[in-house]
């Protein structure tokens, strides 16, 4: 196991276009967060799911952004309709059962043009 | 609304000499905080974390320092080395189920040969 995996690391889209990233944590942490991140600034909470239920969603999480983790394990963050403004870089962490800390993964940088 | 900043947005330092990285937050129900570096293109990385009931501690070449009553952390680096150079952030860790991050901006830190 080699931590958390994002996958793409890049993604360059046309504005009104969809797009999905894909994060794979940790395989025995139980927990998975997605933080977005712009510019100079530090990351900001989205969501996180417990196992595959999804508990909590940020303000900043509009409905064009939907969240998943169906079994448990690799989660996807689906952007419809994409805005400048969602450019940043989008960071997944994982955490243990017990909470001894968070994993991140090295993000997808998402730019929409 | 409750927030978590830094100082300095930029701090260059000779290579040997030691580092000091401050941050304020402002929730003072806040019960945990990490500070975390970050280098270009990768995610966050953990340094070392403090509970609110310590006042300091030690790790290797870095040292958090806590005052609660003043509402201010601080991250000492010891002997700053050329790979210490990143944007180094401290975060808060909510106390909620979520156990969700605060980030402040971040500190550039540059060390200089």
């Amino acid at each position: 196991d080699t931590g958390v995996s994002q996958d793409p690391r890049h993604k360059i889209t046309k504005r009104g276009q969809n797009v999905t990233f894909r994060c794979d944590p940790i395989s025995e942490h139980n927990r998975l967060y997605w933080y977005r991140q712009t510019l100079g600034q530090g990351p900001e909470f989205l969501t996180y799911f417990q196992n595959e239920a999804q508990l909590e969603k940020s303000r900043l999480l509009s409905d064009r952004f939907s969240a998943e983790r169906p079994k448990g394990s690799f989660s996807t963050l689906e952007i419809q309709r994409t805005e400048q403004g969602d450019s940043a870089m989008y960071l997944c962490a994982s955490t243990p059962p017990g909470f001894h800390g968070y994993t991140f993964g090295s993000g997808t940088r998402l730019t929409v043009v | 609304g409750e927030s978590v900043g830094l100082h300095l947005p930029t701090l260059s330092v000779q290579e040997g000499d030691n580092s000091i990285i401050n941050c304020a937050y402002s929730n003072s129900a806040s019960d945990y905080f990490i500070w975390y570096k970050q280098e270009s293109g990768k995610g966050p990385q953990f340094i070392i974390d403090i509970r609110s009931n310590m006042d300091k501690r030690q790790g290797q070449r870095v040292t958090v320092l806590l005052n609660k009553t003043v509402k201010h952390l601080s991250l000492q680096i010891a002997a700053t080395q050329p790979g210490d150079s990143a944007v180094y952030f401290c975060a808060e860790l909510s106390s909620g189920s979520a156990r969700q991050l605060t980030f402040g901006s971040g500190t550039q830190l540059t060390v200089l040969p």
